[in-house]
């Protein structure tokens, strides 16, 4: 069936250090793939996404491309915030179907 | 910009007692959706609803569970005897035509003591 594999976390960083977080999806066809935020006691917001094969999403310096050959959709970020501190979550979905979610990354920037 | 309304933002109660979460899709959407996500684990598909019928449900979403959108605008979710293992977060979401147009409303925190 359709999954998506997340890195473990907490990720931990320093302000200014570079994001990775890794995610990988197995699924028939050509979903969409997306990344969700969840900040501190909130809910979950679109951060990105992208709709077919060699596509990159991109929001707020994030970026993630979507990449068919390693059913793969990894998040980066070139220079972190404290302020991003949050669980990220990697998704996958077809057109009118419901969202398969990772298991959630926990990111926390320190100053 | 629209957003999916969820109320209450918290809820606490007894085990064994009904609970409804209400949720205000996006005026112009079609399809709805409850998630939940038990603290710390991942988020969890519940249910899809278009066409004021149920289009998908989970194992999860037993007998005990069941949705409604009664009045064209409001779409809930209402849990007939709540288990202490009901307790989480549970989000509504809705969305248009296309596979980018998921909106997620802020949550409904549930705590069945």
């Amino acid at each position: 069936g359709n999954s998506v594999t997340q890195m473990e976390g907490p990720v931990t960083l320093s302000e200014e250090a570079f994001l990775t977080i890794n995610c990988t999806y197995t699924a028939t066809g050509y979903p969409s793939l997306f990344w969700y935020v969840q900040y501190p006691g909130e809910g979950l917001q679109l951060l990105l996404k992208a709709t077919k094969a060699d596509d990159k999403g991109s929001n707020k310096g994030f970026e993630a491309t979507y990449r068919k050959e390693t059913t793969s959709f990894h998040l980066e970020k070139g220079s972190v915030q404290v302020s991003d501190s949050a669980v990220y979550f990697c998704a996958l979905g077809y057109n009118t179907d419901k969202l398969i979610f990772g298991t959630g990354t926990r990111l926390q920037v320190f100053p | 910009e629209p957003e999916v309304t969820q109320t209450p933002s918290h809820q606490v109660t007894q085990m064994g007692q009904e609970v409804i979460l209400r949720c205000v899709p996006i005026s112009n959407h079609l399809y709805f959706y409850w998630y939940r996500q038990i603290l710390g684990q991942k988020v969890e598909f519940l249910v899809s609803f278009y066409n004021n019928e149920i289009s998908e449900k989970s194992e999860i979403f037993d007998d005990q569970f069941s949705v409604e959108r009664p009045d064209g605008s409001n779409f809930t979710l209402k849990i007939r005897s709540t288990k202490l293992e009901d307790s989480a977060m549970y989000f509504c979401a809705s969305r248009g035509q296309g596979n980018y147009g998921y909106t997620f409303g802020s949550g409904t925190r549930l705590t069945v003591v």
